[in-house]
């Protein structure tokens, strides 16, 4: 079954560097997204993609965050500037329209 | 008003019992609705989607009930593997996937 790949699983940064998460979707999914889980919390939207353009962003998705596709396989989330708070699990999914999402195993990002 | 709110849990059930959860959104144009699973600092994986007939799968039940706007889980004879946190998610338009805050279950031996 095709699966959302992520990489590095793990991800230790000092603060104020700069990070890009890497996820590959399922191949004939047209719709990305980017969640974030902090410890012990909910699962948080950041954003969605769709046809090469942001189709929607949360309030936590501030100018700190970017997200590409630079190529026609890979879907990144920078990261700019890092804060000790930026210290979570990151997910990407992809999806068909109106379809469940499928999530990739995530990152985990640690700010030193 | 929170957009998804769940049972707060967290669930202690013992290995056969059966369990509901539920589930309440705030937006009444939500177009699809769907139960996720989440093992401790692993990702969400989906159960299964919910459909306003009902729908069961095995051991599992969803129901949506769009006039209170509600849907819920109802997982019959619970086995150790069903240990996990339940996430409520609801697409509230377009492509905004909102997740509930998740119930924890643990079936104990």
């Amino acid at each position: 079954e095709p699966e959302v790949t992520q990489t590095p699983s793990h991800q230790v940064t000092q603060m104020g560097q700069e990070v890009i998460l890497r996820c590959v979707p399922i191949s004939n999914h047209l719709y990305f997204y980017w969640y974030r889980q902090i410890l012990g919390q909910k699962v948080e939207f950041l954003v969605s993609f769709y046809n090469n353009e942001i189709s929607e962003k949360s309030e936590i998705f501030d100018d700190q965050f970017s997200v590409e596709r630079p190529d026609g396989s890979n879907f990144t989330l920078k990261i700019r500037s890092t804060k000790l708070e930026d210290s979570a699990m990151y997910f990407c999914a992809s999806s068909r329209q109106n379809q469940p999402q499928h999530f990739g195993d995530g990152t985990r990002l640690s700010i030193l | 008003r929170k957009e998804v709110e769940q049972d707060p849990g967290p669930f202690n059930v013992p290995e056969g019992a059966t369990v509901a959860f539920n589930c309440t959104y705030s937006n009444s144009a939500s177009q699809s609705f769907f139960w996720y699973r989440q093992d401790c600092r692993k990702e969400p994986k989906l159960l299964m989607s919910v459909y306003s007939s009902g729908n069961e799968d095995g051991r599992f039940t969803a129901q949506l009930n769009r006039a209170s706007q509600y849907i819920s889980l109802l997982i019959r004879d619970s086995k150790l593997s069903d240990s996990a946190t339940y996430l409520c998610v609801v697409n509230m338009d377009g492509q905004n996937f909102v997740f509930g805050p998740g119930t924890r279950l643990s079936v104990l031996p």
